[in-house]
């Protein structure tokens, strides 16, 4: 049971471009969202996170959109650059006594073409 | 702040043998989470700590892994009689709280088992 799913496996953009990547969740419980990245060797590194009160947060060239009715979240990267190219992780956790877990998606390879 | 460390970094073992890997966290962090990753899929829980209390195990976790965490510091696992299927990434991370919108999850560069 995939409850944060990431249903594109790759995403290639050219530098300077939006890239968009996407994440679906199942359970309504969940109510804090986070993206991590993640190069070869190396363990995932915290990009952004969105709590359910919000729609958006943005870091710098890193936006995070969250649609609680349709269960989506997105993260926008503008302009992408060669060195963003990594694998993209979307992860939730619920509240109260959940509050501890995160549930990964499967990630989502992102190439950035110079 | 030296982030999330693991030792060691790779880890190849027979099947059977026992092993045993080591996290430091972040030191003033009270959290202590283990997650395995697998190829093509994202991290899973495995556990987590409270300080040196074992708060929460996934069912993953069969009774041939064994989590500490003495004095709420590093923290081991150990995997006795591995098999081939343990073969994965084990992560550690750390955290203040949470996970929460002022705590998230700080990773480590994990340690890559492989079972032969």
């Amino acid at each position: 049971d995939q409850q944060v799913k990431q249903n594109s496996p790759s995403l290639s953009v050219q530098e300077g471009r939006i890239s968009i990547l996407n994440c679906d969740y199942t359970n309504s419980m969940f109510d804090y969202f986070l993206w991590y990245k993640k190069y070869p060797a190396e363990g995932p590194t915290f990009l952004i996170s969105i709590s359910s009160i919000k729609d958006k947060n943005e870091d710098g060239r890193f936006t995070v959109f969250l649609n609680k009715s349709a269960k989506h979240l997105s993260l926008h990267i503008v302009p992408s650059q060669p060195g963003d190219s990594a694998v993209y992780f979307c992860a939730a956790s619920g509240s109260g006594g959940s509050n501890y877990k995160l549930t990964f998606g499967k990630g989502t390879l992102l190439t950035v073409n110079p | 702040d030296t982030g999330v460390s693991q030792d060691p970094r790779h880890k190849i073992t027979k099947r059977g043998q026992n092993v045993t890997f080591r996290c430091d966290p972040i030191s003033e962090h009270n959290r202590l989470y283990w997650y395995r990753q697998t190829l093509g899929q994202g991290p899973e829980f495995l556990t987590y700590f409270q300080n040196e209390a074992q708060l929460e195990k996934s069912r993953l976790l069969s009774d041939r892994f064994s989590a500490e965490r003495p004095k709420g510091s590093f923290s081991t696992l150990e995997i006795q009689r591995t098999e081939q299927g343990d073969s994965a990434m084990y992560l550690c991370a750390s955290s203040l709280a949470g996970p929460g919108p002022s705590s998230p999850l700080h990773f480590g560069n994990g340690t890559r088992l492989t079972v032969t």
